[in-house]
């Protein structure tokens, strides 16, 4: 069984530029969640997304947003890139219908912003 | 605000030592979860615990979850170098929908023969 996927691996942007990046879940899976990661702040939940509706969202600013689509994968992006915006983009997938399942992470995005 | 707090935040162990990472949270849930990640690689999950007084183990990993007293602890048995790596604690936050963890900060553990 194929694992979460998230494309592109790495990315450099400049300040001011905007990004998109995707995720594909496991097949079967229609909860996406996603999380920032940076050594000062660590792991941080941005948004989850679920048949399509985003469910939770993190205390994020509107810069950052995401979408998922009817086969269960999911984008986020980032409009206005600050150079705090450089971090570990994870992705996780679940089924998502019960309060009790392990959420499966994806390899992450790295986004550097200069 | 929910918090959750490891420690400690760096262990230096040596091969064939046990030694207990912490994890305590400052409100009420009931599910607590344990994640390795190593160098450069993704979150790989360990464990799930569910209730009060849940304990699971796998190898020379053992976690324990007391929701009463707020804690989680994944103790090591006798450590080999292979489980150098950042161990994060999460927990859900009680919303009743699941995809919105709160990480610890995590625990870098080096395994030195």
């Amino acid at each position: 069984k194929a694992g979460v996927t998230q494309t592109p691996r790495y990315l450099i942007k400049t300040r001011g530029q905007q990004v998109t990046l995707s995720c594909s879940p496991i097949s079967g899976h229609r909860s996406v969640s996603w999380y920032q990661q940076t050594p000062g702040q660590g792991l941080q939940f941005l948004f989850e997304y679920f048949s399509e509706t985003q469910r939770n969202k993190g205390n994020f600013p509107g810069r950052f947003s995401g979408r998922q689509f009817s086969n269960s994968r999911s984008e986020m992006n980032v409009s206005t890139l600050e150079l705090g915006d450089s971090a570990l983009y994870l992705c996780a997938s679940s089924f998502g219908e019960t309060v009790v399942e392990t959420q499966y992470f994806g390899p992450g995005t790295r986004l550097l912003v200069l | 605000e929910l918090k959750v707090e490891q420690n400690p935040l760096f262990l230096s162990m040596q091969e064939g030592k046990n030694y207990t990472i912490y994890c305590n949270y400052s409100t009420t849930s009931d599910r607590l979860y344990w994640y390795r990640q190593d160098p450069g690689k993704s979150l790989e999950s360990l464990f799930v615990l569910l209730s009060n007084g849940a304990v699971k183990q796998e190898g020379r990993l053992m976690a324990s979850l007391d929701t009463k007293a707020r804690l989680s602890t994944l103790h090591i048995t006798a450590a080999v170098h292979d489980l150098s790596a950042t161990y994060f604690c999460a927990v859900d936050i009680p919303r009743g929908s699941q995809g919105n963890l709160i990480f610890g900060k995590g625990t870098k553990l080096s395994v030195k023969p």
